[in-house]
């Protein structure tokens, strides 16, 4: 049982802007930074965010990231097909001790 | 070569260990945590625990009594070994290499993968 918690899925047509949250608590986004990973099926996970809202270098930009509170979000504009995948943000929890992964979201291009 | 490269046994009996090794190709081994994470068959990822260069680990408190990560600083390399294995364990194990600072955490470089099997 996860203790970040995601939507299974989110869709979108391609160009539609799709966004879906992460939400937590005190010990974990609460008190640290938020990463997110995109897994393209079949293969590993990638860094997609990392700090909050930091894109690596490679990432388009039409991928962003913000956090509030005990809660994060990653959006997607101008969705493509390619980003067709499984998106898992992450922390650091202190209670735990633990880096912990949320649930994952499926995002579907319609 | 990718940066990150990993190999182990791929089929398993019950009771036996599980054991891994990853390789670091290029860059410095020194500065980062190296970590191992696995996903089971069709669900979410779990991080299993992490080693830093001096060799200070942190594990899943719902794994801790049966892994040890360990590392080989002159080969850049680090191994995961997973005793007293179940089927519960049959998951896809990836290495990654993390950052930390304090209040961020993140893990920059994954492996390809070892799929690993418990079956009787």
């Amino acid at each position: 049982q996860s203790v970040l918690t995601q939507p299974p899925s989110a869709s979108g047509t391609p160009g539609q802007r799709v966004t879906f949250s992460c939400s937590g608590g005190s010990s974990n986004i609460g008190s640290n930074t938020v990463s997110w990973y995109q897994q393209l099926p079949g293969t590993a996970p990638k860094l997609l965010m990392h700090s909050n809202n930091e894109r690596p270098s490679g990432v388009p930009d039409r991928f962003s990231g913000s956090k509030s509170g005990t809660s994060a979000s990653l959006a997607i504009s101008g969705l493509q097909s390619e980003d067709e995948a499984d998106y898992y943000c992450a922390t650091w929890d202190d209670s735990l001790n633990t880096y912990v992964f949320g649930t994952g979201t499926k995002v579907t291009v319609l | 070569q990718a940066p990150l490269q990993q190999w182990g046994a791929g089929l398993l009996k019950p009771s036996e260990t599980l054991s891994l090794r990853c390789a670091v190709n290029g860059g410095s081994f020194s500065g980062y945590n190296w970590s191992w994470i696995r996903q089971s068959p069709g669900k979410g990822l779990e991080w299993i625990g992490e080693i830093n260069h001096s060799g200070s680990t942190k594990y899943n408190p719902s794994l801790e009594s049966r892994v040890t990560i360990s590392v080989d600083t002159s080969k850049n390399q680090f191994s995961l070994k997973l005793t007293s294995v179940i089927a519960a364990d049959t998951a896809i194990y990836y290495c990654a290499r993390g950052i930390s600072a304090s209040g961020t955490h993140r893990l920059d470089s994954w492996g390809q993968g070892n799929r690993v099997t418990v079956s009787s």
